[in-house]
């Protein structure tokens, strides 16, 4: 099984709103991401969760704040976003984590969000 | 701060080879990617590259030279279903970064 699962596909939230993106796989990987991917740009790293602790957060607002419960699953919970948050968002595994050597990523079908 | 630079948009015919070339200017090397979207779809990995040279793939290969922060990645018997963006990563210690991706159209 070498599948990242997304849902939901498709969420469209008002500003007010408190969703959550889901993410799960069972390759047994270490590593799982989160990106954000506007229309005909490249993916933008968002987290990294190494062994189900964050380890890389870019900076992003607190109003993206995710969650590892388990090895195989990555949530990202959503509230008082702005419409320019409006993108898709993947997920993606690997077996070790960024600051290690070779390391295919393998990304989810991505949730496309859309923030009115 | 990175750099990843590759051309916007690339034509080519049916059969032909094209080669997509990526030049990287970044802090740290972990190694190179190059991962294919079609439109709509997420991201699929190609190849990885961390040492100097050439690995093939079927019809991909990519190159590699860490010395001139320059990467190529060679497609060959080009099909109307390479038509997609390919997009170049870098990553160092601490970071995974995309170029900008390079929109390939092959026409018949």
């Amino acid at each position: 099984d070498t599948e990242v699962t997304q849902t939901p596909k498709h969420l469209v939230m008002g500003m007010t709103n408190k969703k959550s993106l889901k993410c799960e796989q069972h390759m047994g990987h270490r590593a799982m991401y989160w990106y954000k991917q506007k229309a005909k740009k490249p993916p933008e790293l968002m987290f990294v969760y190494s062994y189900e602790k964050l380890s890389i957060n870019e900076s992003v607002p607190s109003r993206f704040s995710p969650e590892c419960p388990n090895s195989s699953l990555l949530n990202l919970h959503l509230h008082a976003l702005q419409p320019e948050d409006s993108a898709l968002y993947l997920c993606a595994s690997s077996q070790s984590s960024l600051r290690t050597d070779y390391y295919e990523q393998y990304f989810g079908p991505g949730t496309r969000l859309t923030v009115t | 701060g990175q750099n990843i630079d590759q051309p916007t948009e690339m034509t080519a015919t049916e059969g032909a080879i094209v080669q997509i070339n990526c030049t990287y200017q970044t802090s740290g090397f972990n190694g190179l990617f190059w991962y294919q979207q079609h439109a709509g779809e997420a991201p699929t990995f190609l190849s990885y590259n961390v040492l100097d040279g050439l690995e093939e793939k079927g019809r991909f290969s990519s190159f590699l030279s860490r010395s001139k922060g320059y990467s190529y990645l060679l497609l060959k018997e080009l099909q109307m279903k390479d038509s997609a963006s390919y997009l170049c990563a870098v990553s160092d210690n601490n970071d995974m970064r995309f170029g900008a991706g390079t929109r390939l159209t092959v026409k018949p």
